[in-house]
């Protein structure tokens, strides 16, 4: 059974472009969240998606922006990057079963971008 | 808001050491709390869970358990091994919340 998966493994952009990356939840999970992690620090919540819609957002700005398809694989799209977008963005997926607190993530390995 | 402090690292230690990595937690009602650890090059991964007060998450001889009067959740392992060297990572699911927030980690190194 694979587990979360994710595209590319790493990334370099110059500041201004846009960038896409991809994930697949585990089998069997519905629900996909993505964490921007910065060198040293960890993940920040970025925002989930559920049901093709963006059920919950962190504190990112617009130029951070998702999608999920039908079959629960998810992108995440960030516009006009700045240095500062540099960090490993890690995607998790969940299978949403009640109380959303005790739902367990299973994390990819990450995509890591750098922003030149 | 909801928010996790976890022990500054690094943490170097030899084999057969006891390992404990201090995590206090600040949050409204009654959160999740969990522990995970990053290998080398990889993702995330659970290493232990606890959903209410007074529960004990263990996993692979590590331990931890809701502490709701002192807000805590301390990782304790008794004796590590080379293999446990990661970054750990305390987290906090607010109640009927989605997100999961993390502390900065916590680089454990353990010297054969």
């Amino acid at each position: 059974d694979a587990g979360v998966t994710q595209s590319p493994t790493h990334l370099i952009k110059t500041r201004g472009q846009q960038v896409t990356l991809r994930c697949s939840p585990k089998s069997g999970h519905d629900t996909v969240s993505w964490y921007q992690q910065a060198l040293g620090q960890g993940p920040q919540f970025i925002f989930q998606y559920y049901e093709e819609e963006e059920r919950q957002r962190g504190n990112f700005p617009d130029r951070f922006s998702g999608h999920q398809f039908p079959n629960y694989s998810s992108e995440l799209n960030v516009n006009a990057l700045l240095l500062g977008d540099s960090a490993l963005y890690l995607c998790a997926s969940s299978s949403f079963t009640g109380i959303a607190s005790y739902n367990e993530q299973f994390f990819g390995p990450g995509t890591r971008l750098t922003v030149l | 808001g909801d928010s996790v402090t976890q022990m500054e690292g690094p943490v170097t230690l030899s084999e057969e050491a006891c390992l404990t990595i201090n995590c206090t937690y600040t949050a409204t009602g009654y959160p999740s709390l969990f522990w995970y650890v990053q290998y080398p090059g990889e993702g995330l991964q659970l290493l232990l869970k606890a959903t209410k007060a007074d529960d004990k998450g263990s996993n692979k001889g590590f331990e931890a358990t809701y502490r709701k009067e002192t807000t805590s959740f301390h990782l304790e392992k008794g004796s590590v091994q080379v293999s446990d060297s990661a970054v750990y990572f305390c987290a906090l699911g607010p109640f009927n919340d989605y997100k999961l927030s993390f502390g900065a980690g916590t680089t454990v190194t353990v010297r054969a």
